[in-house]
């Protein structure tokens, strides 16, 4: 089963255009990350927020967590044709080992 | 660096055979992991390995083999190939902090007939 579950699962946006997308998750975690995939590519690491954290900024990109809520969201600000692509929430447990659960992701349409 | 590969990028088989998938990291990285997505998800876990000799089961591990005999290696083997497995298979591998980034490869896509 999926830890986190993204809403929406698409969003079509006008280039220039704010993109929010959330993520929802179950059990407690130690952080959680989000990643952007392009057709037929292998994921990329976009930002990490540890669970003491409330919000991080990386470029765009604003990530938001409220662990009394179990949720989510990545912001892109004034979003370009480049960032069409499928964006995916990831939670890491802590526990030992790799175990990064992945959401169903939101596929995003940055349309020129 | 190279970062993550994986070989084939693409493969086709039929219901039986049986297949490695190959993942290879030039970062020195201690963890390791493959992953399955299937059309409009995400990817699920299938085996995961915290150093070399050392492997462990994911959320989806029946039908698949790994190991893990060097720190840059970690091949996916399948069994006996079934329709259910046709997906694209994901390597990642990541330092031992806590809080790194997992690297990951380009994919191989996997048709089973």
């Amino acid at each position: 089963s999926q830890q986190g579950e993204e809403d929406p699962q698409a969003l079509s946006i006008q280039e220039g255009e704010n993109a929010t997308m959330n993520c929802s998750y179950k059990t407690s975690i130690n952080n959680l990350q989000w990643y952007r995939q392009n057709s037929g590519r292998g994921l990329v690491h976009l930002i990490l927020i540890r669970s003491n954290e409330r919000e991080k900024h990386s470029g765009r990109l604003r990530v938001t967590l409220d662990t009394s809520k179990k949720s989510s969201s990545l912001l892109i600000t004034a979003s370009r044709a480049a960032d069409t692509a499928s964006y995916f929430c990831a939670t890491d447990g802590g526990a030992a080992g790799n175990k990064l659960t992945f959401g169903g992701g939101t596929r995003v349409l940055v349309k020129p | 660096n190279a970062g993550v590969t994986q070989t084939p990028k693409f493969q086709v088989l039929k219901t039986g055979q049986s297949m490695t998938l190959q993942c290879a990291q030039d970062m020195n990285h201690e963890y390791m992991s493959w992953y399955r997505q299937d059309p409009g998800m995400g990817l699920r876990l299938i085996h995961y390995s915290v150093g070399a000799g050392i492997t462990d089961q994911g959320e989806v591990p029946n039908g698949y083999n790994v190991s893990r005999s060097t720190t840059e290696d970690f091949p996916l083997r399948l069994l006996s190939a079934a329709p259910s497995q046709t997906s694209v298979y994901f390597c990642a591998s990541r330092g031992t902090s806590g809080f790194n980034e997992q690297f990951f490869g380009p994919g191989t896509r996997l048709t089973v007939l």
